[in-house]
């Protein structure tokens, strides 16, 4: 079985701080390990993945995650946070010999930046 | 690079009626294709997914059903809707071990009444 937390629902930070959004993971093997970015009434936009290589991963917007395999987490970072940052971040996780590439995702985490 | 559409991008029906909402694929070929619904904006379920045309698993007993009659169609059904049915329906595709990511369409937002 897979499974995703994300400790945070909300997490708030001021324009041009650094932001962190929280994301741990439970797998069988080697994870595959996703974030996605979703604004209001909108589908998720992929942001980054690590399959296997550097642990730092970087990924749209600024974005990026750092994969811990001894904490089973996959943080997002961003040093510099923008107002338009602000929307809904999922984590996603999936083992490498899923079938059908099934992910499982977490339940979400509002970010909200403010001016 | 692959698009998913959907349609309708809104919808809202009464309780008891038929539904049918529609995804398709451009820019890719034998898509793993996946239905979720949100609820409330926060988690997603899966409820769906297909590795071929024709080839249907569900992950949870409900109300609905869901077909593949074309390699890059996905269509979410139900005979009957209930009002837990109403929410936010996502389609996603994953294109193969190489690229090993699922990209969403823009979702299709219902209310059942």
């Amino acid at each position: 079985a897979q499974s995703v937390a994300q400790p945070e629902d909300q997490v708030n930070v001021a324009e041009g701080n650094p932001l962190t959004v929280k994301c741990t993971y439970s797998v069988s093997g080697n994870p595959y390990l996703f974030w996605y970015v979703q604004y209001p009434n909108r589908g998720l936009q992929f942001l980054l993945k690590y399959i296997t290589g550097d642990n730092l991963v970087k990924g749209s917007y600024g974005f990026e995650a750092e994969f811990n395999k001894s904490q089973t987490s996959f943080h997002l970072k961003k040093p510099s946070a923008l107002v338009s940052d602000s929307a809904l971040y999922f984590c996603a996780v999936r083992a490498f010999n899923t079938n059908a590439g099934k992910s499982t995702f977490g339940d979400g985490t509002t970010l909200t930046v403010k001016p | 690079s692959q698009t998913i559409h959907q349609w309708p991008a809104t919808l809202v029906q009464p309780v008891g009626s038929p539904l049918s909402l529609e995804c398709t694929v451009e820019g890719t070929s034998n898509p793993n294709l996946y239905w979720y619904r949100q609820a409330a904006g926060r988690g997603l379920q899966l409820l769906f997914y297909s590795v071929g045309i024709g080839q249907i698993s569900s992950e949870v007993p409900q109300n609905l059903s869901a077909s593949r009659p074309q390699d890059r169609q996905f269509i979410l059904s139900s005979k009957k809707l209930l009002l837990s049915d109403s929410g936010f329906y996502l389609c996603a595709a994953r294109t193969g071990p190489s690229t090993d990511t699922q990209y969403f369409g823009p979702g299709t937002r219902l209310t059942v009444l």
